[in-house]
């Protein structure tokens, strides 16, 4: 069965500053993975996936994430924070051979501060 | 515009009654699911459902109920055996039951026990 470990439950950071949120992952084969995006009081909106290919993912808003094997890690990345980015993080990982039974991680809760 | 909409936003329930919260899509999506979001918890499946008349337990079934009579909706039971109700409620769909699908979410149901 595949797992999903998000380490960081809060990260802070200012506005303009680069940002980084961790994703390790657990699964025996070649991963679908997900980043998705939730506000307060609101459903979740997928920022992008990496199904195969380039490792190097771009998604919607300016993120990026890259798929590293050998450390099984998605981390998702932004170059520069705007204070609209404040929300929920989720890393998910979808297994091969059907059965789309998504696997989140526990989320990372970014608050950017002006 | 096509989407996921549930239904009531916000539910109130007394100990010991079952209720039911909507969910309807517009996407022609085979597959539809519901999760459960507890904080610090991530999203844990419930149930899901491939196709028309047919659905699945997922993670943490136990005092839930759904129908799947037509292929636009997915309602929810929460019954009076599920002891902790209190949480917010995701549906999502995808196109069909594979780990490569991009799951869309709904707005979400937070349902509370007074």
């Amino acid at each position: 069965a595949q797992s999903v470990t998000q380490p960081d439950i809060h990260i802070t950071v200012s506005e303009g500053a680069s940002l980084e949120l961790r994703c390790n992952y657990s699964y025996g084969a070649t991963p679908y993975l997900f980043w998705y995006v939730q506000s307060p009081g609101q459903g979740l909106q997928l920022l992008l996936k990496y199904f195969s290919g380039d490792t190097l993912v771009q998604g919607i808003k300016g993120f990026e994430a890259e798929f590293k094997r050998s450390q099984s890690s998605f981390n998702l990345r932004k170059p520069s924070v705007h204070w609209s980015d404040a929300a929920e993080y989720f890393c998910a990982v979808g297994a091969a051979g059907g059965g789309n039974k998504l696997t989140f991680g526990t989320g990372t809760q970014l608050k950017v501060e002006l | 515009d096509g989407g996921i909409t549930q239904s009531p936003k916000y539910l109130f329930r007394k100990e010991g009654q079952n209720v039911t919260l909507s969910c309807e899509q517009n996407l022609n999506h085979d597959a539809m699911y519901w999760y459960r979001q507890d904080p610090g918890q991530g999203l844990r499946l419930i149930y899901y459902s491939q196709i028309v008349n047919d659905f699945q337990k997922g993670d943490i079934a136990e005092g839930y109920s759904v129908s799947r009579e037509k292929k636009e909706s997915f309602p929810l039971t929460v019954t009076s055996a599920q002891k902790n109700p209190t949480a917010f409620y995701l549906c999502a769909s995808s196109i069909g039951l594979g780990g490569n699908t991009e799951a869309f979410f709904g707005q979400g149901t937070r349902l509370t026990v007074v």
